[in-house]
């Protein structure tokens, strides 16, 4: 069955360093998703990306956060100067296309800033 | 506005009981789906089970089943004969058809099963 496949499955950095996390979607799929969870909480939704563009970002996805689909198979998540409170788990996701209903998740990046 | 809650927060039990997961959700939206995924303790969030608005159909898989209601708005998860592999956190969510079609979790249910 395909997955979402995401590297690394942890990652430490130092705070105010650059941190890029990388997923790779399955290869039919349209539209993506980064979602985080801190640690002990609930899962939340982070930004939504398709076409070559964001089409939804919440609350938390600011500045300092961006999205690329740099080369049609990588999809990424950087965060440009990390704080403590980045610290969390981070999900990618992808989706088919507009008919299909749920996603399917990878099985993780754990951020630990330090 | 769209939320989920779970209200209960950690669930202990001996193996063997059953046991129920409940989930409530608000939406103004007739046409949603509704998810139940499992997070063990590894991380990763493992799908159960998507159900549409339509389909008010109580299902069951081996011994998972859910209880669909949408006069009282819950999305409730049955476990007979737990068992101590089902020890997790079991998260319910739904998913909007319209907009940028994003999850809304619930907090989140830690289950605990001792042998």
């Amino acid at each position: 069955e395909p997955e979402v496949t995401q590297t690394p499955s942890h990652q430490v950095t130092q705070m105010g360093q650059e941190v890029i996390l990388r997923c790779v979607p399955i290869s039919n799929h349209l539209y993506f998703y980064w979602y985080r969870q801190i640690l002990g909480q609930k899962v939340e939704f982070l930004v939504s990306f398709y076409n070559n563009e964001i089409s939804e970002k919440s609350e938390i996805f600011d500045d300092q956060f961006s999205v690329e689909r740099p080369d049609g198979s990588n999809f990424t998540l950087k965060i440009r100067s990390t704080k403590l409170e980045d610290s969390a788990m981070y999900f990618c996701a992808s989706r088919r296309d507009s008919g299909t209903y749920g996603y399917t998740f990878g099985s993780g990046t754990r951020l630990t800033v330090v | 506005a769209q939320k989920v809650t779970q209200a209960q927060t950690e669930i202990s039990v001996v193996e063997k009981e059953d046991v129920t997961l409940d989930c409530v959700y608000e939406t103004r939206d007739t046409t949603y789906y509704l998810f139940w995924y499992k997070q063990p303790p590894s991380g990763e969030l493992v799908f159960l089970i998507r159900r549409n608005s339509f389909d008010e159909q109580n299902e069951i898989s081996g011994r998972y089943s859910w209880n669909f209601q949408k006069s009282t708005s819950s999305f409730n998860f049955t476990i007979t004969a737990s068992q101590v592999v089902d020890s997790a956190v079991y998260f319910c969510a739904q998913y909007l058809i319209q907009g940028a079609q994003k999850l809304v979790f619930g907090q989140g249910t830690r289950l605990t099963i001792n042998p």
